[in-house]
């Protein structure tokens, strides 16, 4: 089985760089995604890594280390509309593949 | 534009009674999920089907019944024997199969449905 844990809270100034982990326990695993979902609304794709190491999307970027067990998103020049929680997800090698399991999601709060 | 509908939005239930939560995408997806959001928590799995006529089990699929009668169609029934169904269902779906390159890993959602039991 998999799981994975984010701390649940980040707090970050507007304009600032905030880090945003992810570790997981998984017997197998095709690559991690980051969703972002604001309130009330429907998570949204973000960044996939299917390889070690960084991938980049604008002001966002996403790590892997599959060695260590541990991912992250990396947000840039932080904007009041990235407050929003922000998941971890694994798409297993089990049940043929398809089953997406995700993690308990971090709560980002931008300040002025 | 292709997307996912789900509908409705709002949805109040008396204690006992059934309601189906329907979900309705054009994307072409041949694997569609449920997944249930509970308030200040991540997503946890309901049903997945990867093809017509055939769904899976996910971790908290009782109390809970899908269908796939055609590919565009996951409509999801919360029955009485559900005991906490107030919550957020989220409707997804992806590309079937394929490895770790593929569009397989992208999930698409829907707005969501949210669910109160009276």
């Amino acid at each position: 089985g998999q799981s994975l844990e984010q701390p649940s809270e980040v707090t970050a100034v507007e304009g600032a760089i905030v880090q945003i982990n992810c570790t997981y326990q998984t017997s197998g695993f095709y690559g991690l995604s980051w969703y972002q979902q604001h309130d009330g609304g429907a998570p949204t794709f973000l960044s996939y890594n299917a390889l070690d190491g960084l991938e980049e999307t604008g002001r966002f970027s996403s790590f892997l280390s599959r060695s260590d067990s541990y991912g992250y998103l990396l947000l840039q020049e932080l904007q009041m509309k990235d407050s929003a929680s922000y998941f971890c997800a694994v798409r297993g090698l089990d049940n043929y593949g398809q089953n997406f399991v995700f993690g308990p999601g971090t709560r980002l709060s931008v300040l002025p | 534009d292709g997307g996912i509908t789900q509908s409705p939005k709002y949805l109040f239930r008396k204690e006992g009674q059934n309601v189906t939560l329907s979900c309705e995408q054009n994307l072409n997806h041949d694997a569609m999920y449920w997944y249930r959001q509970d308030p200040g928590q991540g997503l946890r799995l309901i049903y997945y089907s990867q093809i017509v006529n055939d769904f899976q089990k996910g971790d908290i699929a009782e109390g809970y019944s899908v269908s796939r009668e055609k590919k565009e169609s996951f409509p999801l029934t919360v029955t009485s024997a559900q005991k906490n169904p107030t919550a957020f269902y989220l409707c997804a779906s992806s590309i079937d199969g394929g490895g770790p390159d593929s569009g397989a890993n992208v999930l698409t959602f829907g707005a969501g449905s949210r669910l109160t039991v009276l």
